[in-house]
Protein backbone atom coordinates (compact mmCIF):
# COMPACT_ATOMS: atom_id res chain seq x y z
CA UNK A 1 0.00 0.00 0.00
CA UNK A 2 1.02 3.30 -0.71
CA UNK A 3 1.63 5.94 2.47
CA UNK A 4 3.64 9.22 3.22
CA UNK A 5 4.66 10.38 6.47
CA UNK A 6 5.63 13.80 7.53
CA UNK A 7 7.29 12.49 11.25
CA UNK A 8 6.90 15.98 12.57
CA UNK A 9 3.57 17.66 14.14
CA UNK A 10 5.69 21.15 13.99
CA UNK A 11 9.11 22.89 12.75
CA UNK A 12 10.69 26.04 14.69
CA UNK A 13 13.04 27.97 12.70
CA UNK A 14 14.79 31.27 13.39
CA UNK A 15 14.43 33.69 10.84
CA UNK A 16 17.82 33.21 8.68
CA UNK A 17 18.06 29.67 9.85
CA UNK A 18 17.36 26.64 7.01
CA UNK A 19 14.91 25.10 7.45
CA UNK A 20 13.90 20.96 6.61
CA UNK A 21 10.71 19.57 6.47
CA UNK A 22 10.67 16.23 6.77
CA UNK A 23 8.60 13.45 4.14
CA UNK A 24 8.97 9.75 3.71
CA UNK A 25 6.58 7.48 1.60
CA UNK A 26 6.10 4.19 0.70
CA UNK A 27 5.01 2.94 -2.69
CA UNK A 28 6.16 0.40 -5.59
CA UNK A 29 7.33 1.43 -8.37
CA UNK A 30 8.04 4.92 -9.33
CA UNK A 31 6.63 7.58 -7.06
CA UNK A 32 5.74 11.13 -7.61
CA UNK A 33 6.27 13.40 -5.43
CA UNK A 34 5.10 17.15 -3.76
CA UNK A 35 5.13 19.83 -1.53
CA UNK A 36 2.54 22.08 -1.27
CA UNK A 37 1.60 24.83 1.05
CA UNK A 38 -1.16 25.99 3.21
CA UNK A 39 -1.50 29.38 4.93
CA UNK A 40 -3.90 29.97 7.16
CA UNK A 41 -7.66 29.75 6.02
CA UNK A 42 -6.45 29.38 2.05
CA UNK A 43 -6.55 26.90 -0.13
CA UNK A 44 -3.38 24.18 -0.90
CA UNK A 45 -0.61 26.36 -3.14
CA UNK A 46 1.91 24.07 -5.13
CA UNK A 47 5.42 24.42 -4.16
CA UNK A 48 6.99 21.40 -6.47
CA UNK A 49 7.51 18.07 -7.73
CA UNK A 50 9.52 15.29 -8.36
CA UNK A 51 8.92 13.32 -11.39
CA UNK A 52 11.77 11.87 -12.76
CA UNK A 53 15.54 13.19 -13.35
CA UNK A 54 17.87 15.70 -11.18
CA UNK A 55 17.07 14.36 -7.52
CA UNK A 56 17.41 17.87 -6.47
CA UNK A 57 14.20 19.95 -7.57
CA UNK A 58 13.80 23.20 -7.24
CA UNK A 59 10.11 25.32 -6.58
CA UNK A 60 8.40 28.36 -6.13
CA UNK A 61 9.61 30.84 -3.28
CA UNK A 62 13.07 29.73 -2.51
CA UNK A 63 12.40 26.10 -1.63
CA UNK A 64 13.84 23.28 -2.98
CA UNK A 65 13.65 19.56 -2.34
CA UNK A 66 15.81 16.09 -2.26
CA UNK A 67 14.76 12.94 -3.47
CA UNK A 68 16.52 10.37 -1.98
CA UNK A 69 15.63 6.45 -3.02
CA UNK A 70 17.42 4.32 -0.82
CA UNK A 71 16.05 6.13 2.03
CA UNK A 72 12.73 6.70 0.84
CA UNK A 73 12.68 10.24 1.45
CA UNK A 74 11.50 13.60 -0.17
CA UNK A 75 12.63 16.36 1.88
CA UNK A 76 11.39 20.26 2.23
CA UNK A 77 14.78 22.56 2.26
CA UNK A 78 15.28 26.34 1.87
CA UNK A 79 18.47 28.44 2.89
CA UNK A 80 16.98 30.94 4.57
CA UNK A 81 13.66 31.16 6.13
CA UNK A 82 11.43 34.26 6.29
CA UNK A 83 9.10 34.59 9.15
CA UNK A 84 6.38 35.03 5.80
CA UNK A 85 7.22 30.96 5.30
CA UNK A 86 5.06 30.51 8.69
CA UNK A 87 2.37 27.91 7.29
CA UNK A 88 0.92 24.24 7.11
CA UNK A 89 3.12 22.18 4.84
CA UNK A 90 1.95 18.89 2.96
CA UNK A 91 3.78 16.27 1.39
CA UNK A 92 2.12 14.39 -1.02
CA UNK A 93 2.91 11.03 -3.17
CA UNK A 94 0.84 10.27 -6.55
CA UNK A 95 1.46 8.19 -9.83
CA UNK A 96 -0.54 5.25 -8.38
CA UNK A 97 -3.30 4.89 -11.00
CA UNK A 98 -3.22 7.86 -13.47
CA UNK A 99 -6.22 8.86 -11.82
CA UNK A 100 -4.32 12.21 -10.20
CA UNK A 101 -5.20 11.03 -6.79
CA UNK A 102 -2.85 12.12 -4.12
CA UNK A 103 -1.81 10.59 -0.37
CA UNK A 104 -1.23 13.31 1.37
CA UNK A 105 0.67 13.33 4.60
CA UNK A 106 -0.11 14.42 7.80
CA UNK A 107 1.16 17.71 7.24
CA UNK A 108 4.05 20.32 9.33
CA UNK A 109 3.53 23.42 10.90
CA UNK A 110 6.40 25.42 10.00
CA UNK A 111 7.08 28.41 12.53
CA UNK A 112 9.55 30.85 11.80
CA UNK A 113 10.52 33.27 14.64
CA UNK A 114 11.59 36.46 14.33
CA UNK B 1 -9.19 35.91 -12.38
CA UNK B 2 -9.49 33.35 -9.90
CA UNK B 3 -8.48 29.82 -11.09
CA UNK B 4 -10.49 27.26 -8.60
CA UNK B 5 -13.52 29.21 -7.07
CA UNK B 6 -15.73 27.48 -4.79
CA UNK B 7 -19.08 28.98 -3.44
CA UNK B 8 -19.88 29.12 -0.20
CA UNK B 9 -16.91 29.74 1.09
CA UNK B 10 -18.77 29.26 4.67
CA UNK B 11 -22.24 27.45 5.49
CA UNK B 12 -23.49 26.69 8.52
CA UNK B 13 -26.56 24.48 8.89
CA UNK B 14 -28.05 22.15 10.92
CA UNK B 15 -28.21 18.54 11.43
CA UNK B 16 -30.34 16.56 8.67
CA UNK B 17 -30.22 19.38 6.12
CA UNK B 18 -29.49 19.43 2.54
CA UNK B 19 -26.55 21.25 0.97
CA UNK B 20 -24.55 21.81 -2.07
CA UNK B 21 -21.35 23.62 -2.49
CA UNK B 22 -20.41 24.89 -6.25
CA UNK B 23 -16.83 24.64 -7.93
CA UNK B 24 -16.00 25.86 -11.68
CA UNK B 25 -12.32 26.01 -13.35
CA UNK B 26 -11.39 28.56 -15.31
CA UNK B 27 -7.72 26.57 -16.25
CA UNK B 28 -9.42 24.37 -18.78
CA UNK B 29 -8.09 21.28 -16.66
CA UNK B 30 -9.60 17.77 -17.44
CA UNK B 31 -9.67 16.43 -14.08
CA UNK B 32 -11.90 17.92 -11.07
CA UNK B 33 -11.32 16.71 -7.29
CA UNK B 34 -13.06 17.18 -3.76
CA UNK B 35 -10.96 16.56 -1.01
CA UNK B 36 -11.81 16.70 2.62
CA UNK B 37 -10.04 18.54 5.31
CA UNK B 38 -11.05 17.49 8.11
CA UNK B 39 -10.35 19.07 11.90
CA UNK B 40 -6.89 17.85 12.34
CA UNK B 41 -5.81 19.13 8.89
CA UNK B 42 -5.53 15.76 8.15
CA UNK B 43 -6.82 15.84 3.59
CA UNK B 44 -7.82 13.23 2.14
CA UNK B 45 -9.75 12.74 -1.41
CA UNK B 46 -13.18 11.98 -2.19
CA UNK B 47 -14.24 12.30 -5.55
CA UNK B 48 -12.32 12.92 -8.87
CA UNK B 49 -13.79 13.38 -12.68
CA UNK B 50 -11.87 13.15 -15.75
CA UNK B 51 -13.78 14.78 -18.23
CA UNK B 52 -17.28 14.73 -16.90
CA UNK B 53 -16.55 10.72 -15.80
CA UNK B 54 -16.26 9.72 -12.42
CA UNK B 55 -13.08 8.12 -11.71
CA UNK B 56 -12.00 8.24 -7.87
CA UNK B 57 -15.07 7.53 -5.23
CA UNK B 58 -13.13 6.56 -2.21
CA UNK B 59 -15.82 5.01 -0.31
CA UNK B 60 -17.52 7.91 0.61
CA UNK B 61 -21.09 7.57 1.96
CA UNK B 62 -23.78 7.99 -0.36
CA UNK B 63 -25.04 10.70 1.30
CA UNK B 64 -22.50 12.67 -1.16
CA UNK B 65 -23.12 12.89 -4.28
CA UNK B 66 -20.84 14.98 -6.83
CA UNK B 67 -22.19 16.21 -9.98
CA UNK B 68 -19.98 17.52 -13.32
CA UNK B 69 -22.16 18.99 -15.65
CA UNK B 70 -19.27 20.18 -17.73
CA UNK B 71 -15.38 19.84 -17.23
CA UNK B 72 -14.90 22.85 -15.85
CA UNK B 73 -17.43 22.44 -12.83
CA UNK B 74 -17.83 19.82 -10.26
CA UNK B 75 -20.58 20.47 -7.97
CA UNK B 76 -20.49 18.13 -4.05
CA UNK B 77 -24.30 17.76 -2.88
CA UNK B 78 -24.64 16.41 0.97
CA UNK B 79 -28.20 15.06 1.64
CA UNK B 80 -28.95 14.43 5.38
CA UNK B 81 -26.07 16.18 6.98
CA UNK B 82 -24.27 14.45 9.94
CA UNK B 83 -22.48 16.36 12.88
CA UNK B 84 -19.17 14.58 11.34
CA UNK B 85 -19.41 16.05 7.81
CA UNK B 86 -18.23 19.12 9.48
CA UNK B 87 -14.93 19.77 7.66
CA UNK B 88 -13.14 22.09 5.13
CA UNK B 89 -14.24 20.83 1.63
CA UNK B 90 -11.51 22.32 -1.27
CA UNK B 91 -11.84 22.20 -5.09
CA UNK B 92 -9.40 21.22 -7.03
CA UNK B 93 -8.14 20.66 -10.42
CA UNK B 94 -5.41 19.50 -12.49
CA UNK B 95 -4.49 18.98 -16.68
CA UNK B 96 -2.09 15.77 -16.24
CA UNK B 97 -3.47 12.80 -13.65
CA UNK B 98 -0.33 11.73 -11.52
CA UNK B 99 2.46 14.01 -12.31
CA UNK B 100 0.69 17.01 -12.64
CA UNK B 101 -0.17 19.43 -9.78
CA UNK B 102 -3.31 20.33 -8.36
CA UNK B 103 -4.44 23.48 -7.96
CA UNK B 104 -6.86 24.11 -5.10
CA UNK B 105 -9.69 26.53 -4.14
CA UNK B 106 -10.05 28.51 -0.95
CA UNK B 107 -12.12 25.73 0.74
CA UNK B 108 -16.01 25.84 1.69
CA UNK B 109 -16.04 25.47 5.35
CA UNK B 110 -19.01 23.49 6.42
CA UNK B 111 -20.45 23.49 10.17
CA UNK B 112 -23.36 21.24 11.15
CA UNK B 113 -24.81 22.31 14.22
Amino acid sequence: AQSVAQPEDQVNVAEGNPLTVKCTYSVSGNPYLFWYVQYPNRGLQFLLKYITGDNLVKGSYGFEAEFNKSQTSFHLKKPSALVSDSALYFCALGGSSNTGKLIFGQGTTLQVKP
Amino acid sequence: DTAVSQTPKYLVTQMGNDKSIKCEQNLGHDTMYWYKQDSKKFLKIMFSYNNKELIINETVPNRFSPKSPDKAHLNLHINSLELGDSAVYFCASSQVADTGELFFGEGSRLTVL
